[in-house]
């Protein structure tokens, strides 16, 4: 297994743009988390899925952001509009029922300029 | 609620000296703890958990619940060592996602 995908590596974009990451869990497990990790204030969980539907996102910091899971081997992140404040890198972790452990993704590191 | 506690954002040790980079959690459960290392840019690997006991790359942690601490050592640091670790908590009782600590920066000096 190549592990958990995670795409783009790297997106500079501009106030008020949209902005969408997506991830891709490894095969067979069944939860997926995203995090955003800043200087200021680490690792924060912003939401997670179990078997596709989301459980907990109460770490999603404004209405400008939303999380899909459309299916098993997808997930999208979404920024609209994006700010220079959530400019971070945003990693993607999947595990099987927390068995195990959680692997992560290389992330995403996003810059809103 | 859940908190982790690293109390060192920095930490320099020599090459060869003993480090221990410290962890204290909150937490009214049954705990599982995890330690996650990331190297330059790179992503979050899984160091080791509580209920594993394993050693990895030398490191061992013990969780002590009555310190509520699970601190994480090595005898003999090594310049590859150097890199930011995290110390973890599982929520819910693991399947829920992990609450991290701020992480301590580990400099292993020549």
């Amino acid at each position: 297994d190549a592990g958990v995908i995670q795409s783009p590596r790297h997106e500079v974009t501009e106030m008020g743009q949209e902005v969408t990451l997506r991830c891709k869990p490894i095969s067979g497990h069944n939860s997926l988390f995203w995090y955003r990790q800043t200087m200021m204030r680490g690792l924060e969980l912003l939401i997670y899925f179990n078997n596709n539907v989301p459980i907990d996102d109460s770490g999603m910091p404004e209405d400008r952001f939303s999380a899909k899971m459309p299916n098993a081997s997808f997930s999208t992140l979404k920024i609209q509009p994006s700010e220079p404040r959530d400019s971070a890198v945003y990693f993607c972790a999947s595990s099987l029922s927390g068995v195990g452990g959680y692997t992560f993704g290389s992330g995403t590191r996003l810059t809103v300029v | 609620a859940q908190r982790v506690t690293q109390p060192e954002k920095l930490l320099s040790v020599f090459k060869g000296a003993p480090v221990e980079l410290k962890c204290n959690y909150s937490y009214s459960g049954s705990p599982e703890l995890f330690w996650y290392v990331q190297y330059s840019r790179q992503r979050l690997q899984l160091l080791l958990r509580h209920i594993s006991r394993e050693s990895i790359k030398g490191f061992t942690a013990d969780l002590n619940k009555g310190e509520t601490s699970f601190h994480l050592k090595k005898p003999f640091a090594q310049e590859e060592d150097s890199a930011m670790y995290y110390c973890a908590l599982g929520r819910g009782g693991g399947a829920d996602g992990l609450t991290f600590g701020k992480g301590t920066h580990l400099i292993i000096q020549p």
